[in-house]
């Protein structure tokens, strides 16, 4: 079973633009992470959030954190054409070594 | 590139074949990992190892047979597929320092099964 679902699904956006896209997940957390996947390729991580941060920021990427919400949101800005990947969010699955991932949301970036 | 190394990076096998996908790291990450991820899908997690010793087995069909010779190698071994075990084999490690520490990806292997 998915710990995390994404939204949206997919997002198509001119370069420039800024993306947004969310997670939502079950249980209760440590972390929750971001990676991107080109397209055949393995994951890259991006990004980690700990339980008790709000918000981090890595060079063009701001991600935050609400866990009253069980929710967390990943920002790319000023979007370039090479950003076009999915990206998904992954989080504890029961037991708490296990890395599940979310559903991803397939980013097209157009130049 | 990777720091995670899987080879081959296509397989095309028969449901009759038996073959075998492997992973190095040189990270010295204590965990180890199988996912399978089918097109447009999140990966699926299939095992765990840490400190060489399956610890997660996600139910998966005895036709995948996973080995963990030593810490920097990771086998996945194959026998008698079916069509529907299509998919992208991803391999992953991790240091195993707290729960969902930061997984590093191998680019995986593309397995058809015919």
């Amino acid at each position: 079973s998915q710990q995390g679902e994404e939204d949206p699904q997919a997002l198509s956006i001119q370069e420039g633009e800024n993306a947004t896209m969310n997670c939502s997940y079950k249980t209760s957390i440590n972390n929750l992470q971001w990676y991107r996947q080109n397209s055949g390729r393995g994951l890259v991580h991006l990004i980690l959030i700990r339980s008790n941060e709000r918000e981090k920021h890595s060079g063009r990427l701001r991600v935050t954190l609400d866990t009253s919400k069980k929710s967390s949101s990943l920002l790319i800005t000023a979007s370039r054409a090479a950003d076009t990947a999915s990206y998904f969010c992954a989080t504890e699955g029961g037991g708490g070594f296990k890395t599940i991932f979310g559903a991803g949301t397939r980013l097209f970036v157009k130049a | 590139d990777t720091e995670v190394t899987q080879t081959p990076k296509h397989l095309v096998m028969g449901m009759t074949n038996k073959k075998s996908l492997k992973c190095e790291q040189h990270m010295g990450h204590r965990a180890m990992y199988w996912y399978k991820q089918k097109a447009k899908k999140p990966p699926e997690l299939m095992f765990v190892y840490s400190y060489e010793k399956l610890s997660i087995n996600e139910s998966v069909p005895s036709r995948f047979s996973p080995e963990c010779p030593n810490s920097s190698l990771l086998n996945l071994h194959l026998h008698a597929l079916q069509p529907e075990d299509s998919a992208l084999y991803l391999c992953a490690s991790s240091p195993w320092t707290e729960p969902n520490s930061p997984l590093h990806f191998g680019n995986g292997t593309r397995l058809t099964v015919t």
